[in-house]
């Protein structure tokens, strides 16, 4: 089945510094989601991008559609405290509409 | 405008007990995601549904769960003689169909989750 493997697994950042994580599947994505996901809580939903080459941002947030359609990275920039959580790259199945799959997820903690 | 709904929040059964999972979709919303996420893992698919037809259940295992979303209330997430193997947080999440179909880019909103322990 497709896998997504996002790298790295968990990272620690001081406030103020830029964040750069990466997504990568064994096979094509026509749609890529970034979400994140606060302790006990479910995943809210960051960029969507929909077309390769794609570059899109939403605040500090950008994220960009590998051109080869088998990678995804999002970067954020001058990190504060409320961006500590995991943050999953996810895309739907091959020719299906509904179900996605989730990648391994990055955990980002940041220190004061 | 209330989000997708879970309840409960945390759920705790002992081994062999039934786990019964229930979620409200956000208003106007008429599909509906279940979804398992293990300690330190994402979010496995396994069932989709809409209005009283399940339309994918390939992530279901194939023994004790079941899943039904009926023309009136919530939709459920059924775990019958639960096993330690069980514990997880399992997520809903809802989306509206596009104009006439389900679109690739249909977002799906999650609920906060079911946490379920079992002893």
């Amino acid at each position: 089945g497709q896998q997504l493997n996002q790298s790295p697994q968990s990272m620690f950042i001081q406030e103020g510094e830029d964040v750069s994580m990466n997504c990568t599947s064994s096979s094509i994505f026509n749609t890529w989601l970034w979400y994140k996901q606060d302790p006990g809580e479910g995943p809210v939903l960051l960029i969507a991008l929909y077309k390769a080459g794609e570059l899109t941002s939403n605040g500090r947030l950008t994220a960009q559609f590998g051109i080869t359609r088998k990678d995804s990275f999002l970067n954020i920039s001058a990190s504060i405290p409320s961006d500590v959580g995991i943050y999953f790259c996810a895309g739907p199945y091959t020719g299906t509409a509904s179900k996605l799959t989730f990648g391994t997820g990055t955990r980002l903690q940041v220190t004061l | 405008n209330a989000g997708v709904m879970q309840n409960p929040r945390h759920l705790v059964r002992r081994r062999g007990q039934e786990a019964r999972l229930r979620c409200s979709p956000m208003k106007g919303h008429s599909h509906v995601y279940w979804y398992r996420q293990l300690p330190e893992e994402g979010l496995k698919f396994m069932v989709y549904l809409q209005k009283e037809n399940i339309i994918d259940e390939s992530g279901m295992p194939k023994e004790r769960f079941s899943a039904e979303f009926p023309k009136e209330g919530p939709s459920i997430l059924r775990i019958q003689q639960v096993v330690r193997g069980d514990s997880a947080a399992y997520f809903c999440a809802s989306s509206s169909p596009g104009q006439g179909a389900v679109l690739i880019t249909d977002t799906q909103y999650f609920g906060p989750g079911t946490r379920l322990t079992v002893l």
